[in-house]
């Protein structure tokens, strides 16, 4: 059971948009910045969103961050087949003193 | 560029040890901890520890406590996770990973290419 609850999967058409959702606690996204991960099939994943809203370099607009509260949220607009991957959140949790992953989610272009 | 390069696959007996490496490039080695994260078959990201390049300050996951050990080796810019007394279930893709940021704001960045340990009798 992960410190960090997502949706298991999601699915869109191409050219559209999805969200996928990350829920903690005060503990961990109230008081952390959230980060985002891809992991495409059969690689290492890769931070796409860092700072609960910012792209690291190479990373298109297509991809945005948002956190409210004890809750963040990943967007990817004009779906393409490559967008499709596991993506996780993660970020440090002050009271166990480490950090925490959600447990991934399925993004499926259909 | 930045990079992580992991050592190759394992395939371990229960109960040996497994030490892999993961050599960094392309940045200042001493200004960035390291952290260490496990990815069982068709499952999600564990992390299991982290060290501090500086100074070999270490935080392991609660869970793996005794049986992992985390090092650094500054003249070859190459970070170890030593992981003992191997169980079916520690079967998995191991990863290492560049802490970016400081205090309330941390991601990783790069990853290494990741080397899968197989423990089987």
């Amino acid at each position: 059971q992960s410190v960090l609850t997502q949706p298991p999967s999601v699915s869109a058409a191409p050219g559209q948009k999805v969200t996928i959702s990350c829920s903690g606690s005060s503990s961990n996204i109230g008081k952390n910045y959230v980060s985002w991960y891809q992991q495409l099939p059969g690689t290492a994943p890769k931070v796409v969103i860092y700072d609960n809203n910012k792209r690291p370099s190479g990373i298109p607009d297509r991809f945005s961050g948002s956190k409210s509260g004890t809750s963040a949220t990943l967007g990817i607009t004009g779906l393409q087949t490559g967008d499709e991957a596991d993506y996780y959140c993660g970020t440090w949790d002050s009271s166990l003193s480490v950090w925490v992953f959600g447990g991934g989610t399925k993004l499926t272009v259909l | 560029q930045v990079q992580l390069v992991q050592s190759g696959a394992e395939v371990k007996k229960p109960g040996a040890s497994v030490k892999v490496s993961c050599k960094a490039s392309g940045y200042i080695f001493t200004n960035y901890g390291i952290t260490w994260v496990r990815q069982a078959p068709g499952q999600g990201l564990e992390w299991m520890g982290w060290i501090s390049v500086y100074n070999g300050n270490t935080n392991y996951a609660q869970n793996l406590q005794g049986r992992v050990t985390m090092t650094t080796d500054t003249s070859t810019r190459t970070v170890y996770m030593d992981l003992r007394s191997l169980r079916f279930d520690d079967t998995a893709v191991y990863y290492c990973a560049r802490v970016e940021g400081s205090s309330s704001s941390n991601w990783l960045d790069p990853w290494g290419q990741g080397t899968l340990v197989t423990v089987s009798s």
